[in-house]
C-alpha cells in the first residue's frame, strides 16, 4: 500500500459527460501529480500541484482541469468526454517540491471507460 | 520539456538470462533518473534510481548506468526470474519553471520465460 488513495477505482460513462476523479496523497506529501495511461501506453504527465498551487502542466487537454484543496486532496475533472479519454488515470504524491529527487508514490489508479 | 525515449518496447528472455533496457533523454539539465516497475493491473513502483553525479548504481540483481555525455541510461537485470515479468518505465527529471517533473519513457514489457 503506497498510502495514496484514489477513487473511484472504475468508472464507466458516456461521451459528452463529465467526471471527477479524486486523490488523497500520502500523509505529509505536499505535491500531487496526475498521469494518464492509455492502453499499452506510457505514463503521460498531466499536471502537478504543490500545497494547493498549480506547479506544472504537461499534456493536459483544455477539457480537463484539476485542483488541490486545503486538506491537500486533489480532484481531476474531465469534461466533454470522448472515446479517446478512456484510460487509467494515476495520481501520485511526493514530499518534496524543488530540490533533490524524491520518489513518486502512485495510487492504484482510476480506470475510466467512455462508451 | 523533456523527451524520454525507451527501447525496446517488448523484451522476452529465458529465466536466468540478463535483460537490458535503454533510455535516452533530451535535456542535459535533467539530473535524476528513476526506474519504475508496473506489474499487470498494479501501480508503478520505484525499483532503482540514479542521480546525475553517479555513473552506476546496483541493488542486488538490478543495476542502472548513466552516461551523461551521451544522455542515455540503462537498466540491467541479471539472473531474471518469472516475477521480474512486468512493464518497466524509465524517467528523467529536471527543472522547468521551478517545478520538478518526471517525464516517463513509453515502457518496456519484459517477459521472463520459465
Amino acid at each position: 500500500d503506497s498510502g495514496v488513495t484514489q477513487t473511484p477505482k472504475h468508472l464507466i460513462t458516456a461521451t459528452g459527460q463529465r467526471v471527477t476523479l479524486r486523490c488523497s496523497p500520502r500523509s505529509g506529501d505536499l505535491s500531487v501529480y496526475w498521469y494518464q495511461q492509455s492502453l499499452d501506453q506510457g505514463l503521460q504527465f498531466l499536471i502537478q500541484y504543490y500545497n494547493g498551487e498549480e506547479r506544472a502542466k504537461g499534456n493536459i487537454l483544455e477539457r480537463f482541469s484539476a485542483q488541490q484543496f486545503p486538506d491537500l486532496h486533489s480532484e481531476l475533472n474531465l469534461s466533454s468526454l470522448e472515446l479517446g479519454d478512456s484510460a487509467l488515470y494515476f495520481c501520485a504524491s511526493s514530499v518534496e517540491r524543488t530540490s533533490g529527487t524524491g520518489e513518486l508514490f502512485f495510487g492504484e489508479g482510476s480506470r475510466l471507460t467512455v462508451l | 520539456g523533456e523527451n524520454v525515449e525507451q527501447h525496446p518496447s517488448t523484451l522476452s528472455v529465458q529465466e536466468g538470462d540478463s535483460a537490458v533496457i535503454k533510455c535516452t533523454y533530451s535535456d542535459s539539465a535533467s539530473n535524476y533518473f528513476p526506474w519504475y516497475k508496473q506489474e499487470l493491473g498494479k501501480r508503478p513502483q520505484l525499483i532503482i534510481d540514479i542521480r546525475s553525479n553517479v555513473g552506476e548504481k546496483k541493488d542486488q540483481r538490478i543495476a542502472v548506468t548513466l552516461n551523461k555525455t551521451a544522455k542515455h541510461f540503462s537498466l540491467h537485470i541479471t539472473e531474471t526470474q518469472p516475477e521480474d515479468s512486468a512493464v518497466y518505465f524509465c524517467a528523467a527529471k529536471g527543472w522547468w519553471t521551478g517545478a520538478n517533473n518526471l517525464f516517463f519513457g513509453t515502457g518496456t514489457r519484459l517477459t521472463v520465460i520459465p
